[in-house]
């Protein structure tokens, strides 16, 4: 079956880094998205990957293993404002997302 | 440039009674769709289109219905509320038809039927 996994919950430090994993089971897959979540508000576009590798927008990056089924989304120097959820999403063979079920991420001064 | 925009924002229903939420985008998108977000969850595809007079049913579709007569609109109808279907719902569009592209999401709408 297709299938997304990510921690629940996760708690960092401001000024910290913290990665977050993401595995995932998807046929045909093509490609895998983050999005970030505030409480109460609606998903944010993050990031992308289809290929290999690492991608990196300022102080946040993506990375991803094909062959391992595999990805993490890597927060630097984080800021209270990043305490939200992080939502992992793979593209199927249709192009239909499956959604993970969210990690919040907590920051404490 | 409004993006997408959901109303209402907030509705209590009766279990039994129906209603709309509305779901417009402005930005000439082709592909809109319908998710259910509940706790726990990941979000859940409920409808989509990839273009005006085009739907098509998403991974939780029972109880509800939709139509897209205009490239702009794309109004999710439930017809008979039960406190299953107690939620927050978000529109979302893409510009690419296949909807594998970054999706747009509007403010969401918490539903809650008693």
């Amino acid at each position: 079956g297709q299938n997304i996994d990510q921690p629940t919950e996760m708690t960092a430090t401001e000024g910290a880094i913290v990665q977050i994993n993401c595995t995932y089971q998807t046929s045909g897959f093509n490609g895998l998205f983050w999005y970030q979540q505030h409480a109460g508000e609606a998903p944010t576009f993050l990031s992308y990957n289809v290929l290999d590798g690492l991608e990196e927008k300022g102080r946040f990056s993506s990375f991803l293993s094909r062959s391992k089924g595999y990805s993490y989304l890597l927060l630097k120097e984080l800021q209270m404002k990043d305490s939200a959820s992080y939502l992992c999403a793979s593209s199927d063979s249709n192009y239909q997302l499956i959604w993970g079920a969210g990690t919040k991420l907590i920051i404490k001064p | 440039n409004a993006g997408v925009t959901q109303t209402p924002k907030f509705q209590v229903l009766k279990t039994g009674q129906s209603m709309t939420l509305q779901c417009a985008q402005d930005m000439n998108h082709e592909y809109m769709s319908w998710y259910r977000q509940d706790p726990g969850m990941g979000l859940r595809l409920i409808h989509y289109s990839v273009g005006a007079g085009i739907t098509d049913q998403g991974e939780v579709p029972n109880g509800y219905n939709v139509s897209r007569s205009t490239t702009e609109d794309f109004p999710l109808r439930l017809l008979s509320a039960a406190p299953s279907q107690t939620s927050v719902y978000f529109c979302a569009s893409s510009y690419s038809e296949t909807g594998a592209n970054v999706l747009t999401f509007g403010a969401g709408s918490r539903l809650t039927v008693l």
